[in-house]
């Protein structure tokens, strides 16, 4: 099985601080991806790569960066966290094979105060 | 109009009975279907894909309907373990990215 895993579960910043959240998977997917998820919005995208060294922008990108200088290692950055912020962060790894899904690491919840 | 769209529950089901939901997406050209199952306080995890004909897995029925662009899931049987967010993904092409519903949540009692 995929293992996708990220570095902390729990998070607590304060506003302005400059936030990594890493995350690394062991099974040499090229496609990582990282997401957030807010009650009543669902699951939003906010960067993915398909590569090393790649990164494309989602759906919500503004306020975060990413670095993916590795093929098992995805970072997300928050050059300056805000409240706003606060959230629970996915990332998750694609199975490249038709049917292949998401794997998704368990998750870091963020507050920024 | 979103893009996935699902009702969001919560769907309150007797233990054993059946429950089923829908999930409608708007982009014809939307290629491969999966449900997944979210756990209070965890993260999503890949119940099954959705293939044209439809498919089984135990006491789970996906089904898919391209002409009206919905995909259901069925749950038979329903257990207490059952209890969870069902979140439907689709995504346009294979390996691209994949857009989520909003989930269904489904409440089993005993």
């Amino acid at each position: 099985d995929v293992k996708v895993t990220q570095s902390s579960r729990y998070l607590v910043k304060r506003t302005g601080e400059k936030v990594f959240l890493e995350c690394v998977q062991d099974m040499d997917h090229e496609n990582m991806f990282w997401y957030r998820q807010d009650p009543g919005l669902g699951l939003r995208l906010i960067y993915f790569s398909y590569d090393v060294k790649m990164k494309e922008k989602g759906d919500i990108p503004e306020g975060y960066s990413v670095s993916r200088e590795k093929k098992e290692r995805f970072s997300l950055i928050l050059e300056s966290a805000s409240t706003n912020q606060t959230s629970m962060y996915l990332c998750a790894t694609l199975r490249p094979s038709r049917g292949g899904g998401y794997t998704f690491g368990s998750g870091t919840r963020l507050t920024v105060v | 109009r979103k893009e996935v769209e699902q009702d969001p529950g919560p769907f309150n089901v007797p233990e054993g009975a059946t429950v089923a939901f829908n999930c409608t997406y708007s982009n014809s050209a939307s290629q491969s279907f999966f449900w997944y199952r979210q756990d209070c306080r965890k993260e999503p995890k890949l119940l099954m894909s959705v293939y044209s004909s439809g498919n089984e897995d135990g006491r789970f029925t996906a089904q898919l309907n391209r002409a009206s662009q919905y995909i259901s899931l069925l749950i038979r049987d329903s257990k207490l373990s059952d209890s969870a967010t069902y979140l439907c993904v689709v995504t346009v092409a294979a390996g691209n990215k994949l857009t989520f519903g909003g989930g269904t949540r489904v409440l089993v009692k005993p």
